[in-house]
């Protein structure tokens, strides 16, 4: 089975720009969340998608946002980027919303770099 | 609100030492916990988790919910053992994990 992809692994964007980071989870893999990485803050979570539903979601600014479609594949958004949003955006799937033998699969993750 | 507290950013041990790695968890309901591990270059990866009460790798780490501790443990580091850990704490419903700052492994010969 391939792993969980995450696409582009690196971006460079500008202050104020837009992006959007694409993530594929396990095939039949129904739960994705997304976490940001960094030296100050360590990983944090950002949000939880199943059955294109937002199930959880961690305390970040609404210009963090996601979805994710019919397939399972999930797509995380930033608008109005920040110097403070350069990090490593990990994405991880699960085949199950929950429960704890269902353990979570992580990406290699995008790095986003803000200039 | 949950938190996962990983004292040591760094630990150096010698090869064939025993391994002790800290985790202490914040958390009023039922907590799952679990340990990841990131060897150079590669993914985060689970290593363990709680409610499996398994060894992997020679690790294992026990639940003492009156300490709220989940320290990982390992009577004989290896050189490969050298990673970052991290502790990673689930709670409600979902896979929202609320992880440790992490504790970078090494192991020397």
């Amino acid at each position: 089975k391939a792993g969980v992809t995450q696409t582009p692994r690196y971006l460079i964007k500008t202050r104020g720009q837009q992006v959007t980071l694409s993530c594929s989870p396990i095939s039949g893999h129904r739960s994705v969340s997304w976490y940001q990485q960094t030296p100050g803050q360590g990983l944090q979570f950002l949000f939880e998608y199943f059955s294109e539903t937002q199930r959880n979601k961690g305390n970040f600014p609404g210009r963090f946002s996601g979805r994710q479609f019919s397939n399972s594949r999930s797509e995380m958004n930033v608008s109005t980027l920040e110097l403070g949003d350069s990090a490593l955006y990990l994405c991880a799937s699960s085949s199950e919303p929950t429960g704890a033998n269902q353990p979570q699969h992580f990406g290699d993750g995008t790095r986003l770099s803000i200039l | 609100a949950q938190r996962v507290t990983q004292p040591e950013k760094l630990l150096s041990v010698f090869k064939g030492a025993p391994v002790e790695l800290k985790c202490n968890y914040s958390y009023s309901g039922s907590p799952e916990l679990f340990w990841y591990v990131q060897y150079s270059r590669q993914r985060l990866q689970l290593l363990l988790r709680h409610i499996s009460r398994e060894s992997i790798k020679g690790f294992t780490a026990d639940l003492n919910k009156g300490e709220t501790s989940f320290h990982l443990k390992k009577p004989f580091a290896q050189e490969e053992d050298s990673a970052m850990y991290y502790c990673a704490l689930r709670t409600g419903g979902g896979n929202k994990l609320t992880f440790g700052t992490g504790t970078q492994l090494k192991v020397e010969l």
